[in-house]
């Protein structure tokens, strides 16, 4: 069955610090994409980041990259430098069959 | 801004009672997605159109219907509504469904209570 992992509930991280934020992932797909979305307390959601499955190098956005583990079936994604304003929820979302499928997501609090 | 716009962005209304929400695509976009959001359900995909035409269905309420028009743009009808029904709705689009054209990008929600 197709599903999307996030352990880590909630997590705190100071201020300029990288953190990682944690999505597993089980398909039976041959082809599929990972997304990771942002949503602030304002509650708009926010595309940051995709990877496809055949896609040989990670995804970088900026401050954002997805460390994708195929093996593992693990689609990290990565902040660095983090910011007050990257206190948010992070949705990782894996695509299959022209939906996306969610997992519950973590809440990010940075500390300053 | 995501170039997806619905309205309204905040209806309050009884229970029994019908609303329309509304959600225009981004320009270019031909796939659109709606979502529910509560408290303690998380995000639940309801249903999908490409260029007018159903694609997927997901947690959607027999109450609750959809349709996608000519223009692209695309309402959500939610009828009998019941307190559980409150929630904040999404709409997303995406270019299309091919690798590389599906990545959804979302409204800003409408948020609806139901007293």
């Amino acid at each position: 069955a197709q599903k999307i992992t996030q352990t880590q509930p909630g997590m705190f991280v100071q201020e300029k610090e990288a953190v990682t934020l944690d999505c597993t992932y089980d398909t039976s797909d041959p082809s599929y994409g990972l997304f990771w979305y942002k949503q602030p307390s304002s509650g708009e959601m926010i595309f940051l980041i995709y990877q496809g499955s055949y896609d040989q190098q990670n995804a970088t956005e900026g401050r954002y990259s997805l460390n994708f583990q195929k093996a593992r079936k693990s689609a990290n994604l990565v902040i660095s430098a983090s910011q007050l304003g990257d206190s948010a929820m992070y949705f990782c979302a894996m695509r299959s069959n022209y939906q996306l499928i969610w997992g519950a997501g973590t809440k990010l609090i940075i500390k300053p | 801004d995501s170039g997806v716009t619905q309205t309204p962005k905040h209806l309050i209304t009884a229970t029994g009672q019908r609303v329309t929400l509304r959600c225009s695509p981004r320009s270019g976009d031909l796939s659109v997605y709606w979502y529910q959001q509560s408290l303690d359900q998380g995000l639940q995909f309801l249903i999908q159109y490409y260029n007018g035409e159903e694609r997927a269905k997901g947690n959607i309420l027999e109450r609750f219907s959809a349709q996608q028009f000519p223009d692209l743009h695309s309402e959500l009808n939610l009828s009998s509504l019941e307190l559980g029904d409150s929630a904040l709705y999404f709409c997303a689009s995406s270019r299309g469904l091919a690798e590389g054209q599906e990545t959804q990008y979302f409204g800003p929600g409408t948020r609806l209570l139901v007293l």
